[in-house]
């Protein structure tokens, strides 16, 4: 069936660190991906959308990577800030399906 | 204003009594979802609904049922609350395209006791 699988549930940096994200995928076809991130009292929201089409996609300052040779998905922003504290989600989105599908989620703390 | 809202943000409920969440969009969405939250399972799909009247199963249905009489409102109805219910729910909308944004409420924190 349809899934993704984040394996890094939480994960800690200071202010200016590398951070790196990674995410396989399992489904039939080629499908869009997406990561939401989720702040603290809120829902999740959109962070960025990438397709077959171009294999990156990229917004406020992140950069989103997908391979389809190896169905990995990966998240990176060079240099973090302590606002970007969150829960990041990876998404599939399929056409055989009837919903996005949401990863397990990774938590990322930064610290000033 | 793109909005999706829930309410209420907040709810404790005793174990066997009835529970309803009710979201409310503003943006004409014609699809519109509820999920669960809990730690370490991300996000669960309860229900899906097309339209008003055209509602889906989603992933984990059980224990819960949905009504959407109007196309921007949706709510998620728990007869009988139980213990493994506490949770926290989300709403969301989509304009229909599965591909398309998903935009989700603030959430609503169920305890049930």
């Amino acid at each position: 069936g349809n899934s993704v699988t984040q394996m890094q549930g939480q994960v800690t940096l200071s202010e200016e660190e590398f951070l790196f994200i990674n995410c396989t995928y399992s489904t039939t076809g080629y499908p869009t991906l997406f990561w939401y991130v989720q702040y603290p009292g809120e829902g999740p929201q959109l962070l960025l959308k990438v397709t077959t089409a171009n294999n990156k996609g990229s917004s406020r300052g992140f950069e989103a990577t997908y391979d389809k040779g190896t169905t990995s998905f990966h998240l990176q922003k060079a240099s973090v800030q302590e606002s970007d504290s969150a829960v990041y989600y990876c998404v599939l989105g399929d056409q055989g399906g009837r919903a996005l599908i949401f990863g397990t989620g990774t938590t990322v703390s930064v610290s000033p | 204003d793109m909005k999706v809202t829930q309410m209420p943000r907040y709810l404790i409920k005793r174990m066997g009594e009835n529970v309803l969440l009710e979201c409310g969009q503003d943006m004409s969405h014609e699809t519109m979802y509820w999920y669960r939250q809990d730690p370490g399972l991300g996000l669960q799909l309860i229900y899906i609904s097309y339209d008003v009247d055209s509602n889906s199963e989603g992933d984990i249905p059980k224990g819960y049922r949905v009504s959407r009489k109007k196309r921007e409102h949706f709510s998620l109805i728990l007869d009988s609350a139980k213990t493994n219910q506490t949770s926290v729910y989300f709403c969301a909308s989509s304009s229909g395209d599965r591909q398309n944004t998903l935009y989700f409420g603030a959430g609503t924190r169920l305890s049930v006791l």
